[in-house]
This record gives C-alpha cells, structure tokens and sequence, in this order.
C-alpha cells in the first residue's frame, strides 16, 4: 500500500462545469504527478509538483490546473469540463530516493 | 521525438502456455526503463526498474531483460495464470530528473 488515496473514484459530470479531484498521500513526499490514462494511449502527465506550491505542466496540461497547498494534497481541477477529457486519472508519488512511482488506484471520469 | 513503442497492443494467451511482449525506446539517451502491471480498477504496480544494459529482473514467473544498445526491453511470462490477465505498462527516462514516457501497453488475456 503506497499511502495514496483518490477521491472522488468515480464521477459523471456535464460539460463544461468544473470538477476537483483530489489526491492525498501519507508518505509526505515531495513529488507528486498526475496522469490521464486513455486506450491506445500510455500515461499522459498532465501536470506535476516537486514541493507545496511549485507546479509544473506535463505534456497535456491544456484544460488542467493543479494546487498543491500542502504536501499531503495534490489538487487536479478541469476548469471547464469536455467531453475530451473523460478518462481514468492517476495520482502518483515519487520517493527521494530510487526511481519508481507509485500510484493511485485512479479516479473514474465522465463527462457528458 | 522521444517516444516509447510496446507490441503487440493486445495478445491472447491460452492458460499454462509462456509469452513475451517488447518494449522499444530511444537508444541514444537512456537512464531507466520501467515494468508495470495495471489491472482495472486497481493502481498501476511496479514490476521492475532496470537501468544497465544486460540486466535480467525476475518475479516469480515473470522475468524482464534490457538492451540498451538497441533500444528494447522484453517481458516474458511462463507457464501464464489466469491472475496474470492485465496490462503491461512499460516507461523510459533519459535521466534521473527526466519525466517518464510510457507506451501505450500491452494487454494480456489468458484464457481458461
């Protein structure tokens, strides 16, 4: 168990409302990533955080905003819901030392 | 274009049987190249992270081996179990602070 809990798993939302998902982590790392995981496609990074308040953009981080206020926390918000961004969303963390991440059991999408 | 190619994207695998699969990345850069096992549902988990050429991993019935001259990885499976059924994730980073590119995966089916 990694110590990374994604809330909410599973939400339907209409297009272009915002939505938050959340990761929380209890390992108190530095590094925390968010992904977006469609078929065909592997892990996309939408954005990362290397310490509270230092953000920065992933390879698809259009539509995307993130807030890291504490170093447990690690907020993804879709300004404006669309269709293009349903998909499975993956919180990960990073330890110090080593290079594997660990992940989140991923928060489920839709939006319609 | 740093980009990372797994093949086959899908494979059926009758139960008892072996099989393999292939990573490809760069070879002109390379730090570390990443196994995961993702079932749905459930987080992504490592497997392996191997980082010099000729490394050899191995977990139970699942062993990974690297080259790095030519670019590919190989993940093998023997004697494959209905609880192997999963997609196979690999990544590749050029350094330690390089973001990980994935594949898009293989999924594995083992039939009964």
């Amino acid at each position: 168990d990694a110590g990374i809990t994604q809330s909410p798993r599973h939400k339907v939302t209409e297009t272009g409302t915002p939505v938050t998902l959340r990761c929380h982590q209890t390992e108190n790392h530095r590094y925390m990533y968010w992904y977006r995981q469609d078929p065909g496609h592997g892990l996309r990074l939408i954005h990362y955080s290397y310490g509270v308040k230092d953000t920065d953009k992933g390879e698809v981080s259009d539509g995307y905003s993130v807030s890291r206020s504490k170093t447990e926390d690690f907020l993804l918000t879709l300004e404006s819901a669309t269709s293009s961004q349903t998909s499975v969303y993956f919180c990960a963390i990073r330890p110090p030392s080593g290079n594997t991440i660990y992940f989140g059991e991923g928060s489920w999408l839709t939006v319609v | 274009i740093l980009n990372v190619e797994q093949s086959p994207q899908s494979l059926h695998v009758q139960e008892g049987d072996s099989t393999n699969f292939t990573c490809s990345f760069p070879s002109s850069n390379f730090y570390a190249l990443h196994w995961y096992r993702w079932e749905t549902a459930k987080s992504p988990e490592a497997l392996f992270v191997m980082t010099l050429n000729g490394d050899e991993k191995k977990k139970g019935r699942i062993s990974a081996t690297l080259n790095t001259k030519e670019g590919y990885s190989y993940l093998y499976i023997k004697g494959s179990q209905p609880e192997d059924s999963a997609t196979y994730l690999c990544a590749w980073n050029l350094d330690s602070n390089y973001q990980l590119i994935w594949g898009a995966g293989t999924k594995l089916i083992i039939k009964p």
